[in-house]
């Protein structure tokens, strides 16, 4: 069964460094997301991404935040400065577009952003 | 702002019942619907998708739509203790082309041997 994977599992970073969080999104999809979770909170929307640009992005994306997707199988989270705010799981989460089954979103196990 | 409402719980049910969990939504014109199985710790599984109204049922699990109410609804029948998670309700907006996901807060989910 294809997966969607993530690295690192856990980053622990000093408040204001960059930070780039990696994705390899289900091979033959073409839509991904990035989602963070605030222990204790809701899985929340940031940005979504399509045919090499970004199609919608949150209020939490701010200019801090970029994506990328550097080859044809890696895509990228980086957050330039760290916030003590920032600490939270990040899941990548991909796509298909095949009908209705196409809007069913898988997502990756997540990485743990600990800024401190 | 779109919601998606659910209560958090935690739902306690006895090994073999059926546990019943509830979600709506503000967003009337909302046509994707899904449920997510999280354990703690870990991240969002997909257990069901529905789109039209009525029930979708798929092992032990039967999702069930009501458009007019708004409601969208998860039952797991032979509950085992191994569903003890958080479940979260998931919804893609109106006209929303990035078809991003709008997730509720979850509820807890508690199996009792």
């Amino acid at each position: 069964e294809p997966e969607v994977t993530q690295t690192p599992s856990h980053q622990v970073t000093q408040m204001g460094q960059e930070v780039i969080l990696r994705c390899v999104p289900i091979s033959n999809h073409l839509y991904f997301y990035w989602y963070r979770q605030i222990l204790g909170q809701k899985v929340e929307f940031l940005v979504s991404f399509y045919n090499n640009e970004i199609s919608e992005k949150s209020e939490i994306f701010d200019d801090q935040f970029s994506v990328e997707r550097p080859d044809g199988s890696n895509f990228t989270l980086k957050i330039r400065s760290t916030k003590l705010e920032d600490s939270a799981m990040y899941f990548c989460a991909s796509r298909g577009t095949s009908g209705r089954r196409g809007n069913e979103q898988f997502f990756g196990p997540g990485t743990r952003l600990t800024v401190l | 702002q779109k919601e998606v409402e659910q209560n958090s719980g935690p739902l306690s049910v006895p090994e073999g019942a059926i546990a019943s969990l509830n979600c709506t939504y503000s967003d009337r014109g909302s046509q994707s619907f899904f449920w997510y199985r999280q354990y703690s710790g870990k991240s969002p599984e997909l257990i069901m998708s529905i789109y039209s109204n009525g029930d979708k049922e798929d092992g032990r699990f039967t999702a069930q739509l009501n458009k007019a109410s708004q409601y969208v609804s998860l039952l797991i029948r032979d509950s085992q203790p191994s569903d003890s998670a958080t479940y979260l309700c998931a919804v893609n907006p109106w006209m929303d082309s990035s078809y991003k996901l709008i997730f509720g807060s979850g509820t807890r989910l508690l199996v009792r041997p």
